[in-house]
């Protein structure tokens, strides 16, 4: 069965500071991973997507992939009060399932 | 240009009814997909429809079933309805038959069994 990881939080940082969300996944044959924004009682809005080792960066947003050490992770720079959200990720693609797996999210805050 | 829409919004009903909840995807994608989340978990996946036919099934019992129609919108159908399916419902749309690709979710709908 696959598993996506992530601490619940709260993760609290100051306004402009740098918050690392972190992400592990058990299927190490999982191809595609997604960062999802949600605010309370809103839907998901996706972020960013990855599909390769390393950084991908857009804006403020930086995701990285490590798929030796079956983790992903999101980088906020100057963390904003608007940022406040829970943060999902999702990982699809192992074992030939093209079914997303989505952990259960971890709640920012940022507080000024 | 308008987004995945889901209707109703909010929806009220007891144990053992039956409800319908309705999506209609981007224009253009053909993918729509179903999820549940309940209160401090993830989405988890119920069904996959790609032009009209399923292509996945999550973990869920009989009782959930959905269809897609011809322009591409989607109906979940949950029976027997128990507590436990109180839940925020879903709908997901891409332009790819492979979720692999990123999708583009709906607003949900609400629904609570009393």
């Amino acid at each position: 069965q696959k598993e996506v990881e992530q601490n619940s939080g709260p993760l609290s940082v100051p306004e402009g500071a740098i918050a690392s969300l972190n992400c592990t996944y058990s299927d190490r044959g999982s191809q595609s991973f997604f960062w999802y924004r949600q605010y309370s009682g809103k839907s998901p809005e996706l972020i960013m997507f990855i599909y390769s080792n390393g950084d991908k960066e857009d804006g403020r947003f930086t995701a990285q992939l490590n798929k030796a050490s079956q983790y992903v992770s999101l980088l906020i720079r100057d963390s904003q009060p608007s940022d406040s959200a829970t943060y999902l990720c999702a990982v699809n693609g192992g074992r030939g399932s093209y079914i997303p797996t989505f952990g259960r999210g971890t709640s920012l805050i940022v507080h000024p | 240009d308008a987004g995945v829409t889901q209707s109703p919004t909010h929806l009220i009903k007891t144990r053992g009814q039956h409800v319908t909840l309705r999506c209609s995807p981007i224009s253009g994608h053909k993918s729509v997909s179903w999820y549940q989340q309940v209160l401090g978990q993830g989405p988890q996946f119920i069904f996959q429809y790609y032009e009209k036919e399923e292509r996945g099934r999550g973990n869920f019992p009989d009782r959930f079933s959905a269809r897609q129609f011809p322009n591409y919108s989607s109906e979940l159908n949950v029976n027997a309805l128990l507590l436990g399916d109180s839940a925020l419902y879903l709908c997901a749309s891409s332009p790819k038959r492979e979720l692999l690709y990123e999708q583009f979710f709906g607003p949900g709908t609400r629904l609570t069994v009393l």
